[in-house]
C-alpha cells in the first residue's frame, strides 16, 4: 500500500524559494501509474490544487499560481518535489502531497501534510 | 480557475440528514462526472468519501451519498453521527489534467 511523507523546511523567508519533498513508499514512483500531486491549505482556509506530475509524461500546474511552481521526480530517491519561487506570506500553508492512479480522477492517497510559514 | 462554491457551514441533529452543495461551471463540475468529496478532521489530512460523483470507496459508510445536476454537485449525509462533524471539500476535474477544489463546508452535529 502506497504511503507518502512530506519533508522540508518549516520556515522560509519572503522572496525566497520554498522547496518540499514527498517520499513514496510501498510502491514504485515511476512505474506505479500514478499522478503525483501537491495541494496546499492556508491557515483556516480551503484546499488549493498546486499541480501534478506524471513521470515520463508531463507536469500540470494551477494557472492561478502564475508559473512560480515547479514539480519534478527523482526516481532514485523515490521522491517528487515542489519548488515555489518568490514566496510571500500568502504562501504560508500546510502542504500536502497526494497521488491519483492514472485513469482515476480523485486523490486516493495523501501524505500527512507539512506546515510552511513564510516570514522574515 | 476559480474555486468551487460551497456553503461555509451546515448543521443538523444526530440522525438527521444534511446536504452540502458544490457549484462550479460547465468547465469543471458541469463538464465532467469527476467530482470527489473529502472529509477533513482538524489537524488531519483529507480523506476520500465520494468519487466520480456517486461512488463510495470501500470502508465509507453508505450514509454518505453524492449526486450532480448541471453545474452543481451535492454530498448528502443521512443519519448524521457525531463523528461526521468535520470539514468537507468537493473537488472537480477541470480539464487538461487540472483540478479545482471548493472552499470547504464545516458540518456541525448539534
Amino acid at each position: 500500500q502506497l504511503q507518502l511523507q512530506e519533508s522540508g523546511p518549516g520556515l522560509v523567508k519572503p522572496s525566497e524559494t520554498l522547496s518540499l519533498t514527498c517520499t513514496v513508499s510501498g510502491g514504485s514512483i515511476s512505474t506505479s501509474g500514478y499522478y503525483w500531486d501537491w495541494i496546499r491549505q492556508p491557515p483556516g482556509k480551503g484546499l488549493e490544487w498546486i499541480g501534478s506530475i506524471y513521470y515520463g509524461r508531463g507536469t500540470y500546474y494551477n494557472p492561478s499560481l502564475k508559473s512560480r511552481e515547479s514539480i519534478s521526480v527523482d526516481t532514485s530517491k523515490k521522491q517528487f518535489s515542489l519548488k515555489l519561487s518568490s514566496v510571500t506570506a500568502a504562501d504560508t500553508a500546510v502542504y500536502y502531497c497526494a497521488g491519483a492512479r492514472v485513469g482515476n480522477y480523485y486523490k486516493d492517497v495523501w501524505g500527512k501534510g507539512t506546515t510552511v510559514t513564510v516570514s522574515s | 480557475q476559480s474555486a468551487l462554491t460551497q456553503p461555509r457551514s451546515v448543521s443538523g441533529s444526530p440522525g438527521q440528514s444534511v446536504t452540502i452543495s458544490c457549484t462550479g461551471t460547465s468547465s469543471d463540475v458541469g463538464g465532467y462526472n469527476y467530482v470527489s468529496w473529502y472529509q477533513q478532521h482538524p489537524g488531519k489530512a483529507p480523506k476520500l468519501m465520494i468519487y466520480d460523483v456517486t461512488k463510495r470507496p470501500s470502508g465509507v459508510p453508505d450514509r454518505f451519498s453524492g449526486s450532480k445536476s448541471g453545474n452543481t454537485a451535492s454530498l448528502t449525509i443521512s443519519g448524521l453521527q457525531a463523528e461526521d462533524e468535520a470539514d468537507y471539500y468537493c473537488c472537480s476535474y477541470a480539464g487538461s489534467y487540472t483540478w479545482v477544489f471548493g472552499g470547504g463546508t464545516k458540518v456541525t452535529v448539534l
